[in-house]
């Protein structure tokens, strides 16, 4: 089978470094990719992971390591509104994609 | 505006009464998805659809139908709707390249 494990919660303070991890077990690899969902809102894309290695888009940075079947989403500088619940989705086909059970992330003042 | 609609966005039906989402994108895009999501299981991909007439499933696709006759349009629809379908229900779309999907609003199903 497939499976993408990620933890259920992380919390932080506003201004911290928070890493949000993800192991996955997938027949096929395609790249891990991640998402961010606010309560009531669609998922939005954050950063793609084709090969090893760190990819930065402003505060956020997505990191993969294919021999370990992991990777993480690194966000700094937290503000209030990265309050969400961030998915990993690994792509086990060509178009096929595998997410994670999501990550509810809770920034505090 | 580049987007992805859905229609409707709220739906509440019986068991066993034929409906369908709509799906349309503006972007050209040739990937489509339909997706739905429940708590603690995250998003589970239903069906998807490469090009025009080119369509395959997903991890979850029984109890539903889709079609895709023109680019734009990937409606998904749910021929005898029981209550274990009850979900969120997500539709997206991506260009070709790396899966940087583009999600629809959200169509909330209940059906009793």
């Amino acid at each position: 089978g497939q499976s993408l494990e990620q933890p259920s919660e992380v919390t932080a303070v506003e201004g911290a470094i928070v890493q949000i991890n993800c192991t996955y077990q997938t027949s096929g690899f395609y790249g891990l990719s991640w998402y961010q969902q606010h309560d009531g809102g669609a998922p939005t894309f954050l950063s793609y992971n084709a090969l090893d290695g760190l990819e930065e888009t402003g505060r956020f940075s997505s990191f993969l390591s294919r021999s370990d079947s992991y990777g993480y989403l690194l966000l700094q500088e937290l503000q209030m509104k990265d309050s969400a619940s961030y998915f990993c989705a690994v792509g086990t086909g060509f178009q096929k994609l595998v997410f994670g059970t999501g990550t509810r992330l809770l920034v505090s003042p | 505006e580049a987007q992805v609609t859905q229609n409707p966005r709220y739906l509440i039906t019986v068991t066993g009464k034929k409906l369908t989402v709509t799906c349309s994108q503006n972007m050209n895009h040739e990937y489509m998805s339909w997706y739905r999501q429940d708590p603690g299981l995250g998003l589970r991909q239903i069906y998807y659809s490469m090009n025009v007439e080119v369509t395959d499933k997903g991890d979850v696709p029984e109890g539903y139908k889709v079609s895709r006759k023109e680019k734009r349009n990937f409606p998904l629809i749910l021929e005898s709707p029981s209550p274990n379908q009850t979900s969120l229900y997500f539709c997206a779309s991506r260009p070709t390249g790396p899966y940087e999907q583009y999600f629809g609003p959200g169509t909330r199903l209940t059906v009793t």
